[in-house]
């Protein structure tokens, strides 16, 4: 089974909305990331946060990351058609692990 | 910016036959990756490779195998292909090890016919 795991598999918005993906994971964690892959490319770094911090920015993006609750969220705001891609959160198993885990991605399109 | 070139980008075979994919970086990475993604884009980690030292996953069969020359080459040999391989296969690297960014090559697309 996936140690992280997006909450919704498609998601659609029109340009100038905001969006959310949410994220769950099974284990602890040092750090948390966002990717973010288009059609026919490999997947893109778009922000990583550690556990030890609760809130990330990158221009339009916003993550935040819940240990507590073993959750994390990704908020695009003002969204744009180039923003349609598919979102996943990625993990590694604990400090150190050799191995970043992916969910399985949500599928954002965002309409004109 | 892509800089973590893959070769090729597509290739279609039979099945029991032989491939072999290209990966190079050129960000003078340590460590370097394998993952399969499949048609509902599921990423799964195959192997990672650093300083000469390689690690597995346990569930990929043992008809794949990585092939290095240096460290900013990882190549991928599957030696007799069978009709579930076909997949993407991308390749990555890190600067130190997965708990960093992640550059990921735009893939190798497989067909087994």
């Amino acid at each position: 089974s996936q140690l992280a795991e997006e909450n919704s598999w498609a998601l659609s918005v029109h340009e100038g909305e905001s969006v959310t993906v949410n994220c769950s994971y099974k284990t602890s964690i040092t750090a948390l990331q966002w990717y973010r892959q288009k059609s026919g490319k490999g997947p893109a770094q778009l922000i990583l946060i550690r556990s030890n911090e609760r809130e990330k920015r990158n221009g339009r993006l916003r993550a935040t990351l819940d240990t507590s609750s073993q959750s994390s969220s990704l908020s695009i705001t003002a969204t744009r058609c180039e923003d349609t891609a598919v979102y996943f959160c990625a993990t590694d198993a604990s400090s150190g692990s050799w191995q970043l885990i992916f969910g399985s991605g949500t599928q954002l399109t965002v309409m004109p | 910016e892509t800089a973590v070139f893959q070769t090729p980008n597509y290739h279609v075979t039979q099945v029991g036959n032989e491939v072999s994919f290209n990966c190079k970086q050129t960000l003078g990475h340590d460590t370097m990756y394998w993952y399969k993604q499949d048609s509902k884009k599921l990423l799964k980690i195959m192997f990672s490779y650093n300083n000469k030292q390689l690690i597995v996953n346990e569930t990929v069969p043992r008809r794949f195998s990585p092939q290095s020359s240096d460290k900013a080459h990882l190549n991928l040999r599957i030696k007799s292909v069978e009709p579930e391989d076909s997949a993407v296969y991308l390749c990555a690297s890190s600067h130190k090890n997965s708990n960093e960014r992640l550059f990921f090559g735009h893939g190798t697309k497989l067909s087994v016919l």
